[in-house]
């Protein structure tokens, strides 16, 4: 199977501020990452998908990169409703594998 | 607009078997992969493995082979998940998502929590 490692698992941060989470592939997955946003009680909401594709209604202050193993999810200026848990997945292999979270707070 | 909604919580003893339901609206439900995840308290994601709703094939996760088996009723637009041999550790929410062509997941269900507990 593949790992997935994000880091950090957490991070407290202030509105407006530019915030990178950083998701590590045990493998190359080419560009087969996708992100997800999940607050809590809800399910998990698409961000950007095959890496740096924009899920259509997604605020531009979102951004994806990366390819190979090495993979950034960028949030340019953190707003209120960005404190959620973000999570990476590959779908380049079954079983598809999840990083273990990243939870954003308010600092 | 596109819909997936799920059936009610479920309260189950160790040893039994639970079926979630999967109701889609808003789109050609052949159409697209489902796939199920679950999350279990305080926990992360875990692919379970996907139905292709057009033809019945299926792909398990190896962890969940031989316990859970995914089916589709197409008249109704709508998938199931049954997992059995329930242990205390299968206590979580269980959501369905539709693929897509490199498999990823958008939507999902709004999630049904599936308790196992003597």
């Amino acid at each position: 199977d593949i790992q997935m490692t994000q880091s950090p698992s957490s991070l407290s941060a202030s509105v407006g501020d530019r915030v990178t989470i950083t998701c590590r592939a045990s493998q190359t997955i080419i560009s087969y990452l996708n992100w997800y946003q999940q607050k809590p009680g809800k399910a998990p909401k698409l961000l950007i998908y095959a890496a740096s594709s924009f899920q259509g209604g997604v605020p531009s202050r979102f951004s994806g990169s990366g390819s190979g193993t090495d993979f950034t999810l960028t949030i340019s200026s953190l707003q209120p409703e960005d404190f959620a848990t973000y999570y990476c997945q590959q779908s380049y292999s079954t079983p598809y594998t999840f990083g273990q979270g990243t939870k954003l707070e308010i600092k | 607009q596109v819909q997936l909604v799920q059936s009610g919580a479920e309260v189950k003893k160790p040893g039994a078997s639970v079926k979630v339901s999967c109701k889609t609206s808003g789109y050609t439900f052949t159409g697209n992969y489902m796939h199920w995840v679950r999350q279990a308290p305080g926990q992360g994601l875990e692919w379970m493995g996907w139905i292709n709703p057009n033809s019945g094939d299926t792909n398990y996760a190896q962890k969940f082979q031989g316990r859970v088996t995914m089916t589709r009723d197409t008249s109704i637009s709508t998938a199931y998940m049954e997992l059995s041999g329930l242990r205390s550790d299968d206590t979580a929410v269980y959501y369905c998502a539709r693929g897509w062509e490199l498999n990823w997941f958008d939507p999902w269900g709004q999630g049904t929590l599936v308790t196992v507990s003597s």
